[in-house]
């Protein structure tokens, strides 16, 4: 079972309002993810981290922001949310495959944002 | 661009038949693939992963094969189960470990 969460589950929220999604993981994984996916979509890959204060912008343009000062916590903000915003976005976390790892991303339950 | 396709949005099988997930890529660096389940309100978790040197992995029920020349890999799900229910992601890695997924299918496995 992974061990990596993320809060909150479901956030209704308005327009106009600074959110951030928390990500923490327990395993001392150096890479972290950030995705977002509407229904029937691929995941788009938004932001990485390939550890504490390195971040990347991911495939999809997004109007985000994330930070990596811990290497268990990779929060996610948005500081003015709009309705095209909403979607569900997915942690997830691995081991370089050099150092053991597999390759497989461990995921996050997901939260999912609605902006009214 | 979507590097990896997953052509068939849901697919509707019954119990105790084989379920057959199809993906297709456009990355030649890809080499290493894996497949994911999702169930509602959950976040994906790893299913099978197959390297690119290998063209077939197998693991109880669940068996990927990979088409290398065709840029093609399948799960196969025998026999299929009303708990397998879910949508199933295909995704790539060219050996960066950044990881790209298709757009799902949606299996539902009939009693």
């Amino acid at each position: 079972e992974a061990d990596i969460y993320q809060t909150p589950r479901y956030l209704v929220i308005g327009t106009g309002k600074k959110i951030t999604l928390e990500c923490s993981q327990t395993m001392g994984h150096d890479k972290m993810y950030w995705y977002q996916q509407d229904p029937g979509m691929e995941l788009h890959l938004i932001h990485y981290s390939y550890g504490v204060n390195s971040t990347e912008k991911g495939d999809l343009s997004s109007e985000s922001t994330v930070s990596r000062i811990r290497t268990e916590h990779f929060p996610l903000t948005l500081e003015s949310a709009r309705p095209s915003h909403t979607s569900q976005y997915l942690c997830a976390s691995s081991e370089y495959v050099g150092r053991g790892g597999t390759g497989e991303l461990f995921f996050g339950e997901g939260s999912r944002l609605t902006v009214l | 661009d979507q590097q990896v396709k997953q052509n068939s949005p849901s697919l509707s099988v019954q119990e105790g038949r084989i379920s057959i997930l199809n993906c297709d890529y456009t990355n030649s660096m890809f080499d290493y693939f894996l497949w994911y389940k999702k169930y509602p309100a959950e976040g994906p978790t790893f299913l099978i992963s197959i390297s690119s040197i290998k063209d077939k992995n197998e693991d109880g029920r669940f068996t990927v094969f990979l088409n290398k020349s065709a840029k093609h890999l399948s799960l196969h799900i025998v026999p299929s189960q009303p708990g397998d229910s879910a949508v199933y992601f295909c995704a790539a890695s060219d050996g960066n470990n950044d990881m790209r997924f298709g757009a799902g299918t949606r299996l539902t496995v009939k009693p």
